[in-house]
């Protein structure tokens, strides 16, 4: 079954910096793979997608990049504020597993002024 | 367009009980996937409806059931309440089948004393 690592240990940076965050998986290479951003007590909220066949997708602040032979995916905040704080999960759908989409455990983003 | 609803928000129940949590989805996706988030945990998918049929399941055992209706609400089930399904019961609605990026409702909070 695929696995998705991300660092369970919190990301504490400075306002103004790049936050970049990391996902690791194992097995078949996904279909494609998703960002999201999670608040304490509240659903995730979608942030990108990235197919199988790009390497790399931006969205304003954020960037993604996808690198399926080091069967990894980089998310990066650039000029990150202290609103930006949350857990960042990365999930994977695989079109052979019912559309089921695997998450990650998160990473929890501090973003200190 | 109205986004994704649950209900109820929180639920308290013992061992051995039944539960049924309630999800609207999002107006036009025809798709509605279940999680359940422990503390400190990414999503864990438990299954997915289109078109009020089971499209996917994940690692779940079977008293944990669904329905999905006409207008695409959708309904989740779990009989024999054991301690370890207290947790955060995410429901997320999306277009296309479930292939592209999913709108998650805040979440049920289940304890099971």
């Amino acid at each position: 079954s695929q696995k998705i690592e991300q660092n369970s240990e919190a990301l504490n940076i400075q306002e103004g910096k790049t936050a970049t965050l990391t996902c690791n998986y194992t097995n078949y290479s996904p279909a494609y793979l998703q960002w999201y951003r999670q608040d304490p007590g509240r659903g995730p909220v979608f942030l990108l997608l990235i197919r199988e066949n790009e390497k790399e997708k931006r969205k304003e602040r954020l960037k993604v990049t996808f690198d399926t032979t080091l069967k990894q995916s980089l998310f990066h905040i650039t000029a990150s504020q202290p609103a930006d704080s949350a857990t960042y999960l990365c999930a994977l759908l695989q079109y052979n597993a019912g559309n089921m989409l695997t998450f990650g455990g998160g990473t929890r983003l501090m973003v200190k002024p | 367009e109205t986004g994704v609803t649950q209900s109820p928000t929180h639920l308290i129940k013992t061992r051995g009980q039944q539960v049924t949590l309630r999800c609207s989805s999002q107006s036009g996706h025809n798709t509605v996937s279940w999680y359940q988030q422990a503390l400190g945990q990414g999503p864990q998918f438990i299954f997915q409806y289109y078109r009020e049929e089971e499209n996917g399941r994940g690692n779940f055992p079977p008293r944990f059931s669904g329905l999905q209706f006409p207008n695409y609400s959708s309904e989740l089930n779990v009989n024999a309440l054991e301690l370890d399904d207290s947790a955060l019961y995410l429901c997320a609605s999306s277009g296309l089948g479930g292939r592209n990026e999913q709108f998650f409702g805040p979440g049920t909070r289940l304890t099971v004393l």
